[in-house]
């Protein structure tokens, strides 16, 4: 079974800084998705980046990117120039095909102003 | 907004009672999960659903849980004879299939309390 793992169960940064939360995963497949969910205190799932397995180009969006090194199995995720309202638990998941998402453990972030 | 809507928000019951929750997904989304999330833990699958068929369901799923999408819309998840170890948050999350890199939506959650 693939497994998700986040090895910092928190992480604090100072607001305007750059953090990086790591994610590794098992696999077997070499088609599959990556994704970084935000889950900010007592609100819904959102999803903050993902990244396609065939696709060598790492994704990026606005101040969030990642680093996909998929020989290694390594998913970190990147957020630049840190913002008060980042505060929140990150999951890394994965997706095989059209089936469900396997989480990691979650990375609760503090932004230190 | 028009994204994935989960009723009720808070639930607290007594041991052994049953409870339902709903889930309404994002309009034309074909496509509904559930997860379970435990305090301090990532959400946890549930089970899936396709149009109103339900393809996989988890091992966590035992037999005191059922889930429904009739007419492929909205969808229930129904707990019978609750246990204190299923308190958590029931997590509802709906995409479309589009082949290639569809991206689940969660809605707000259901917080469980068994007492």
């Amino acid at each position: 079974a693939q497994t998700v793992t986040q090895s910092q169960p928190e992480m604090s940064v100072q607001e305007a800084e750059t953090v990086t939360l790591s994610c590794t995963y098992d696999t077997s497949e070499s088609d599959y998705y990556l994704f970084w969910y935000k889950q900010p205190p007592s609100r819904q799932m959102i999803l903050v980046i993902r990244q396609e397995a065939y696709k060598q180009q790492n994704a990026t969006e606005n101040r969030f990117s990642v680093n996909f090194q998929k020989a290694a199995k390594s998913f970190s995720l990147k957020i630049s120039d840190s913002q008060l309202g980042d505060a929140a638990m990150y999951f890394c998941a994965y997706r095989e095909g059209a089936q469900k998402l396997v989480f990691g453990q979650g990375t609760r972030l503090t932004i230190n102003p | 907004d028009t994204g994935v809507s989960q009723d009720p928000r808070h639930k607290i019951t007594k041991r052994g009672q049953n409870v339902t929750f709903r889930c309404d997904p994002i309009s034309e989304h074909n496509r509904l999960y559930w997860y379970r999330q435990t305090l301090g833990q990532g959400p946890e699958f549930l089970t899936y659903f396709q149009n109103e068929a339900q393809l996989e369901k988890s091992r966590l799923l035992s037999d005191r849980f059922s889930a429904e999408r009739p007419k492929g819309s909205f969808s229930t998840l129904e707990i019978q004879r609750t246990e204190q170890g299923d308190s958590a948050m029931y997590l509802c999350a709906s995409s479309y299939s589009s082949g290639r890199g569809e991206t689940q939506y969660f809605g707000p959650g259901t917080r469980l309390l068994v007492l």
